[in-house]
């Protein structure tokens, strides 16, 4: 059971290119998350998926975009890429309700 | 939007001693509140959580306690061990537990 993968682990990008960070869960989660963590801080949310077609967005989520096809992936989206997006990105599902939240590896982005 | 403070930043105590960190939020409808441990370079994994309808939960050394009239909630660890050392946040799930929000995260540092 491999859970919640996520990548790449680590990706250098030049300021205005384009990424595609992946994640998928095999726990047949309907709940799943992209959060950012920037040093020393907490985690922030960006997107969240309710289930396969439905999306919305968390507290930041300006400069990414995600979809959600199927129950197992939830790929998000980085448009333009700035300094600022540089963080280490954690997917996350749960199957809902009073339940424990499962996170991947993280992908560590850096935007020079 | 749900607002979850957490405290201390940082906090340093000696092995044996217990530890106590502290978050609040702001929505009275929030009614589902994990803690997560993350350890260096790794992913956040549950350790505790509690819901609305209980003012506390033990388990092992670590126990969780929630007051729902004044919105904060509290991490007690005892004993503590160097292998306690990490950085911990509390979170805060609304409604029909979408989305969770996290505090800034704690560092502890356990000193042998």
């Amino acid at each position: 059971n491999a859970g919640v993968t996520q990548t790449p682990k680590f990706r250098i990008l030049k300021i205005g290119q384009s990424m595609t960070l992946q994640c998928t869960q095999d726990m047949n989660h309907n709940y799943m998350y992209w959060y950012r963590q920037d040093p020393g801080m907490g985690l922030k949310l960006i997107y969240y998926s309710v289930g396969a077609g439905i999306t919305d967005k968390g507290e930041v989520p300006n400069g990414y975009n995600v979809s959600r096809s199927t129950t197992e992936d939830f790929p998000l989206r980085l448009e333009l890429a700035a300094p600022s997006q540089t963080s280490v990105y954690f997917c996350a599902s749960r199957t809902g309700g009073y339940t424990e939240a499962f996170f991947g590896q993280g992908t560590r982005l850096t935007v020079v | 939007g749900e607002n979850v403070e957490q405290h201390p930043s940082t906090l340093s105590v000696q092995e044996g001693d217990s530890a106590v960190i502290k978050c609040t939020y702001s929505d009275s409808a929030s009614n589902y509140f994990p803690w997560y441990k993350q350890e260096l370079g790794k992913r956040p994994q549950l350790i505790i959580d509690i819901r609305s309808n209980v003012g506390e939960k033990k388990d092992q050394r670590i126990a969780v306690t929630l007051n729902k009239t004044a919105k904060h909630f509290s991490l007690h660890i005892t004993e503590t061990q160097p292998e306690d050392s990490a950085v911990y946040f509390c979170a805060a799930s609304i409604g029909n537990f979408n989305k969770f929000y996290f505090g800034s995260g704690t560092k502890l540092n356990v000193k042998p």
